[in-house]
């Protein structure tokens, strides 16, 4: 199976407040884990990405939390901004640099 | 890092015709992709784009359908044959540059068709 599961499809978080974004998958070949953010008419764009070998990494407010036993990853996004409010996906890849993405979650962050 | 230009960024084609869209990078990369997301989903792989050789399509995709070319290391493009309303979305080019993991995204080619 090469599905990505992620959860919650939508998520409203008041400013300042933690926005928790989680994904699980099946196939133990994949070994890279990235998060997209995407506004609207954008393509995705980058926002962090992890390996199996760490069970987190942070890079400014967003922190990736890796449970490989589980086999699920999350993103968290600490102090959430209004200009946080964009869809972001999941992914997994595996050989060959192909990703497989999760389904998407809308965050909005209101005032 | 890279730079991906897509064009068109939108178009409204009648169905049974054909539409190219181009993908151009400022590098020279060593993997393209193009990807289709349907309006409010997620991202599907269409197909990796091989410089020389015929593409590698997924489950699901054939290259009647969606022929790709890729000349050389920093240009490729996608067609969408025969269109239908069903192939109505947002085409996204996008590209792993040499030694990298990362892959960056076009903004995009937004279909409509009638």
């Amino acid at each position: 199976q090469q599905q990505v599961k992620q959860s919650p499809q939508s998520l409203i978080v008041q400013k300042g407040g933690i926005s928790i974004i989680n994904c699980a998958y099946e196939n133990t070949a994949f070994d890279y884990f990235p998060w997209y953010q995407q506004f609207p008419g954008k393509g995705p764009a980058l926002l962090i990405a992890i390996r199996p070998d760490v069970s987190e990494k942070k890079e400014g407010r967003f922190t990736i939390s890796f449970n490989k036993s589980a086999k699920q990853f999350s993103l968290h996004i600490m102090d959430s901004q209004p200009g946080d409010s964009a869809t972001y996906f999941c992914a997994a890849g595996g050989g060959g640099n192909k990703l497989t993405f999760g389904t998407g979650t809308q965050l909005k962050v209101e005032l | 890092s890279a730079v991906i230009s897509q064009k068109p960024s939108r178009d409204i084609c009648q169905r049974g015709t054909s539409l190219t869209i181009q993908c151009q990078v400022d590098s020279q990369v060593t993997m393209m992709f193009w990807y289709r997301q349907q309006p409010g989903q997620s991202l599907t792989l269409i197909a990796t784009a091989n410089q020389g050789s015929e593409a590698t399509y997924e489950s699901g995709f054939v290259i009647d359908k969606f022929p790709i070319s890729r000349p050389n290391l920093t240009f490729s493009t996608l067609t969408v044959s025969n269109m239908s309303p069903e192939d109505s979305s947002i085409y996204l080019c996008s590209v792993v540059t040499s030694g990298g993991e990362t892959q960056y995204f076009g903004p995009g080619t937004r279909l409509l068709v009638l």
